[in-house]
Order: C-alpha cells, then sequence, then structure tokens
C-alpha cells in the first residue's frame, strides 16, 4: 500500500478560475494513478487512470499530468464552475492488482 | 451503461445485530471492493477481492468483518456484531484491470442504533 499526500486539504475558488491541486506518492514502486471525482450524496466517479511518466490527460475542462520519477501528480480544473464542487481523489498503485486505496482527498467549493 | 448495484440504499440495525450489505459488480469485472465513509470523514478502504479470496484488507476489516462472493454475481459485506462506530456510508466497486477505472455503486448508510 502506498503513502499518498494531496495537497491543499480544502480550496475555495471563484467561478472562471483555474485552479489546480497536488497529488504526492513514493516515486519507487509506481504502477498506476486513479484520481476520481466525489460530489457529496454521489458515488465517486473516475476521472483517468494514468501509467506513464509524463501522462497528461484531459476529459474536458479538467486535466491531469504525472510525473513518476518525482512522485507526484497534478490535477488542472480550466474556468471552474460551481458543478466543479467536489472531492477530488488520487489513489496510487505500487503494482498490478493491488487495491485502490486514495489520499484524504482535496475538496474543492466554487463561488458563483 | 453497466453499472455496479448496492442493496439497500439504506440500513438501520440495533447494535450487536448482524449486517449484510449486498451488491452486483459490473459482470466481466476481476477485482472488487468495499470501503466506508463516516460522516465528514474520508474514504477509507476496507478490503479488496480478487479470485474469489481476500487480496488486501486494512486495519479497521477485523473479525467482526467478512466478504463472499457466494453465486458469482453477487458480493456482500458482512458485519457479524455491529456496533455504533460502523455507521457510515459503504460503497462497494469493481475492476476490470487495474488499468482501467473501478465503478463505484451509490453505497448503502448503514445507521447502527
Amino acid at each position: 500500500i502506498l503513502n499518498v499526500e494531496q495537497s491543499p486539504q480544502s480550496l475555495h475558488v471563484q467561478e472562471g478560475d483555474s485552479t489546480n491541486f497536488t497529488c504526492s506518492f513514493p516515486s519507487s514502486n509506481f504502477y498506476a494513478l486513479h484520481w476520481y471525482r466525489w460530489e457529496t450524496a454521489k458515488s465517486p466517479e473516475a476521472l483517468f487512470v494514468m501509467t506513464l511518466n509524463g501522462d497528461e490527460k484531459k476529459k474536458g475542462r479538467i486535466s491531469a499530468t504525472l510525473n513518476t520519477k518525482e512522485g507526484y501528480s497534478y490535477l488542472y480544473i480550466k474556468g471552474s464552475q460551481p458543478e466543479d464542487s467536489a472531492t477530488y481523489l488520487c489513489a496510487p498503485l505500487g503494482q498490478a492488482g493491488t487495491a485502490l486505496i486514495f489520499g484524504k482527498g482535496t475538496t474543492l467549493s466554487v463561488s458563483s | 451503461e453497466p453499472e455496479v448495484t448496492q442493496t439497500p440504499s439504506h440500513q438501520v440495525t440495533q447494535m450487536g445485530q448482524e449486517v449484510i450489505l449486498r451488491c452486483v459488480p459490473i459482470s466481466n469485472h476481476l477485482y472488487f471492493y468495499w470501503y466506508r465513509q463516516i460522516l465528514g470523514q474520508k474514504v477509507e478502504f476496507l478490503v479488496s477481492f480478487y479470485n474469489n479470496e481476500i487480496s488486501e484488507k486494512s486495519e479497521i476489516f477485523d473479525d467482526q468483518f467478512s466478504v463472499e462472493r457466494p453465486d458469482g454475481s453477487n458480493f456482500t459485506l458482512k458485519i457479524r456484531s455491529t456496533k455504533l462506530e460502523d455507521s457510515a456510508m459503504y460503497f462497494c466497486a469493481s475492476e476490470g484491470l487495474t488499468e482501467t477505472e473501478a465503478f463505484f455503486g451509490q453505497g448503502t448508510r448503514l445507521t447502527v442504533v
């Protein structure tokens, strides 16, 4: 089970602001990294699965990058909207077949 | 679109009673998980299940907890003697391969009184 740190713990932005947050993990023994979005009263929703150093993935206004050598992934949201308000969770995997262990998440609140 | 389904959506039980939470994972998935979230706290991993056996479990998953895949479709979490602190949302998830995304059910809210 890999240790994972997410920062900041919470974030409050205005509608239209762009923002980013970090998922840090041990750079040795990396297999894959998952990003999920979790809205209140709903179940977690998968955003990205990243496996290669230098990977960049995009879904609408949300994108993520991965640096396995230094052990971090950034999640970016361009032009935040109130519906982006959620907790964003990452889960790094050290090897295939291991469990998804989430970090504590970054809770984003977007005001209109 | 395939989905993970959980039943019941809400379960109220007396302290000390046994509860079984049920999940129907996506049919061709291989990895199954239970997580819980106590109100206001982070999502906590309980257990993962692969090839008909537990592959990992957390410290939370003590002898009071057990999981089964009795018929090849359902995936159940049993709590033998519930405690007040077991009150939480319990989420089931399934995954095809670890390079792919996991799909979560809508959760079962367990309230122990």
